[in-house]
């Protein structure tokens, strides 16, 4: 039973337009949530978190937000660059240093 | 830079023979995990340690045994490679400082032919 579902398998977007990346997840214990963005033939690069107390955090053109009612987050890029074209993985922690759970990855393009 | 190294970053082998990945790490971070990346399965753990000679299974650690028997490397064997353990493999270390985020490795592309 997959724990944390990105159910948008890619993503289209033009340049300077908003990104909107879409997380759901089932175990409502989780308190830490993080987004890593992946570029082919690279490992994933840790890009924002979030704590489980908070419901939005922001660096830079990158915001993460948490509605922990509906075990949803979502991350927004703005505005979105080609560089940006990557894919995206939404992942989830219990506490501590318990190993993340990862969703399958949205893959984004950004389009000039 | 997680100031991860893994090796051999890529390797093609036959199906039933033995192989090794390793992750090497500079930091001195007790938690380090292995990861495999497919297509439509996004990240899954194989298995992680969080200490010398302490390790645990992940989501799909059956056909492979890890070992560390130093801090800084962390062992990941496939004991008799078949084609469906063609992925690749990425290396992480949780880094304590900060609020326990995990940093990747750059990845070993296995073919298992």
């Amino acid at each position: 039973d997959q724990q944390v579902k990105q159910n948008s398998p890619s993503l289209s977007v033009q340049e300077g337009r908003i990104s909107i990346l879409n997380c759901d997840y089932t175990n409502s214990m989780f308190d830490y949530f993080l987004w890593y963005k992946k570029y082919p033939a690279e490992g994933p690069t840790f890009l924002i978190s979030i704590s489980s107390i908070k419901d939005k955090n922001e660096d830079g053109r990158f915001t993460v937000f948490l509605n922990k009612s509906a075990k949803h987050l979502s991350l927004h890029i703005v505005p979105s660059q080609p560089g940006d074209s990557a894919v995206y993985f939404c992942a989830a922690r219990l506490s501590g240093n318990t190993p993340l759970v990862f969703g399958k990855g949205t893959r984004l393009s950004v389009i000039a | 830079d997680a100031g991860i190294t893994q090796s051999p970053r890529h390797k093609v082998t036959e199906t039933g023979t033995p192989v090794t990945l390793r992750c090497h790490q500079t930091e001195n971070h007790r938690y380090m995990y292995w990861y495999r990346q497919d297509p439509g399965h996004g990240l899954r753990l194989i298995h992680y340690s969080y200490g010398v000679k302490d390790t645990d299974k992940g989501e799909v650690s059956d056909g492979y045994s890890v070992s560390r028997s130093k801090t800084e490397d962390f062992l990941l064997t496939l004991e008799s490679a078949t084609s469906s353990q063609t992925s690749v493999y990425f290396c992480a270390i949780s880094v304590q400082s900060s609020l326990n985020t995990i940093y990747f490795g750059e990845g070993s592309w296995l073919t298992v032919v």
